[in-house]
């Protein structure tokens, strides 16, 4: 049984197209996540939500708009995609707000941008 | 100065050789650490978490200096499956944010 998926798991897509990544968890966490990892493996925190509040939001542009529907999903939509969103994003999840859990990661999303 | 700065790497080792990874943070409020791993082309999973007096699992044992915001793995006898990428992650004082560092690369050759 997954505990952190993703979909889609890769994502091939032109400038300036909106797109969506979508991540569930059934671990019954109450905070989710969603990280950005650059070419340099740099792994950088974009969103967290707890019980569908957000809680972070680092400095992200705002064509980013996280979306949590129910605490299970934490979802992603990028509008006017750049060359520079190319990434993988991770999903993640934890028992709560308390950094001291573990964070469970999704397989990630792969997203290039041509 | 970066929030957490690993060594830079990569590190090849044989099989069966002892390996140390250190990692300094910024934030003197910090309060949480832990060590993950990420093989290549998935997501980091939690290695272990870092107490203040110190803590193995088997041949790991990760080490905190909070006077110096210093902290360490050790690997005793490596096996080639322990090669990943390692990396050193913080939690911050006040915000509920896990700040991780680049990541170590370890190869263990047989």
């Amino acid at each position: 049984d997954t505990a952190v998926s993703q979909t889609p798991k890769y994502l091939v897509t032109q400038m300036g197209n909106d797109k969506s990544i979508k991540c569930e968890q059934n671990l019954g966490h109450d905070t989710m996540y969603w990280y950005k990892q650059d070419s340099k493996k740099f792994l950088k925190i974009m969103f967290s939500y707890n019980n569908k509040e957000l809680i972070i939001n680092e400095t992200v542009p705002n064509r980013f708009s996280p979306k949590s529907p129910d605490k299970a999903h934490l979802n992603l939509h990028i509008n006017s995609l750049e060359l520079g969103d190319s990434a993988v994003y991770f999903c993640a999840s934890s028992q709560d707000l308390d950094g001291s859990y573990e964070q469970y990661f999704g397989p990630g999303t792969r997203l290039t941008v041509t | 100065r970066k929030e957490v700065e690993q060594d830079p790497g990569p590190f090849n080792v044989p099989e069966g050789a002892t390996v140390a990874f250190n990692c300094t943070y910024s934030n003197s409020a910090s309060q949480s650490f832990f060590w993950y791993r990420q093989d290549c082309r998935k997501e980091p999973k939690l290695l272990m978490s870092v107490y203040s007096s110190g803590n193995e699992d088997g041949r790991f044992t990760a080490q905190l200096n909070r006077a110096s915001q210093y902290i360490s793995l050790l690997i005793r006898d490596s096996k080639l499956s322990d090669s990943a990428t390692y990396l050193c992650v913080v939690r911050g004082g006040s915000n509920y944010k896990l700040t991780f560092g680049k990541g170590t690369l370890l190869t263990v050759n047989p």
